[in-house]
């Protein structure tokens, strides 16, 4: 079945700085990579997605890429700012999980101001 | 337009115990879908219903069941609780013919003794 890593566990940068969080997949049927971004008390929220057929998505500060052939998907945050410190989790979706999102363990995001 | 509702937000039982869990979607939404989240497991999937039918089922054991009623409001259950079972349990509903986006409630955190 689908199995998600990803990683740092832990990422902290300065204020301003750019943060870069990667995930791989190991099952190629994946079609759709989800990120969720998780506050402190608050179920986890969408922030960006991205499906199979596209290979970069940007939505202001923040963007997905996505690399078939190796099997990983990074979310890239410009421009820091406190508010985006938080938990971030990125998920695949594929026909063989039974199209349920498998997830990766997360990542503490801190920003240093 | 009301977010998903859990309820009760915090609860403390002793091992061999069971607990009810409560989850409301969004209004319209016909899925709704369960996570178990402890430290650093990310987030394990449950179970999935759509219109009181389970339609995916993650892997926990048989302690672990739920359920769906008309008005797609969901519950789930623990039955004799163990020290394990100590976690922050996410309730999401999606959209039918959405995009794929889950949206989460902000969850019940349940404590074992």
């Amino acid at each position: 079945g689908e199995n998600v890593e990803q990683h740092p566990s832990t990422l902290s940068v300065q204020e301003g700085d750019s943060a870069v969080i990667k995930c791989t997949y190991s099952d190629s049927a994946s079609n759709y990579f989800p990120w969720y971004k998780q506050e402190l008390g608050k179920g986890p929220q969408l922030i960006i997605d991205i499906r199979s057929n596209v290979g970069e998505k940007k939505d202001q500060r923040i963007a997905v890429t996505l690399n078939k052939t190796a099997k990983h998907f990074s979310l890239h945050i410009t421009e820091t700012q406190p508010e985006d410190s938080a938990v971030y989790f990125c998920a695949a979706r594929s026909m063989d999980s039974n199209y349920q999102l498998i997830w990766g363990a997360g990542t503490k995001l801190i920003i240093k101001p | 337009k009301a977010g998903v509702t859990q309820t009760p937000r915090y609860l403390i039982k002793t091992r061999g115990q069971q607990v009810t869990l409560s989850c409301s979607p969004i209004s319209g939404h016909r899925s709704v879908s369960w996570y178990q989240q402890t430290p650093g497991q990310g987030l394990q999937f449950l179970f999935e219903y759509f219109s009181e039918t389970q339609r995916n089922k993650g892997n926990f054991p048989g302690r672990f069941s739920g359920r769906q009623f008309s008005n797609s409001r969901s519950e789930m259950n623990v039955s004799t609780l163990e020290l394990g079972d100590s976690a922050l349990y996410l309730c999401a509903s999606e959209r039918t013919g959405g995009t794929g986006e889950l949206f989460f409630g902000e969850g019940s955190r349940l404590t074992v003794l």
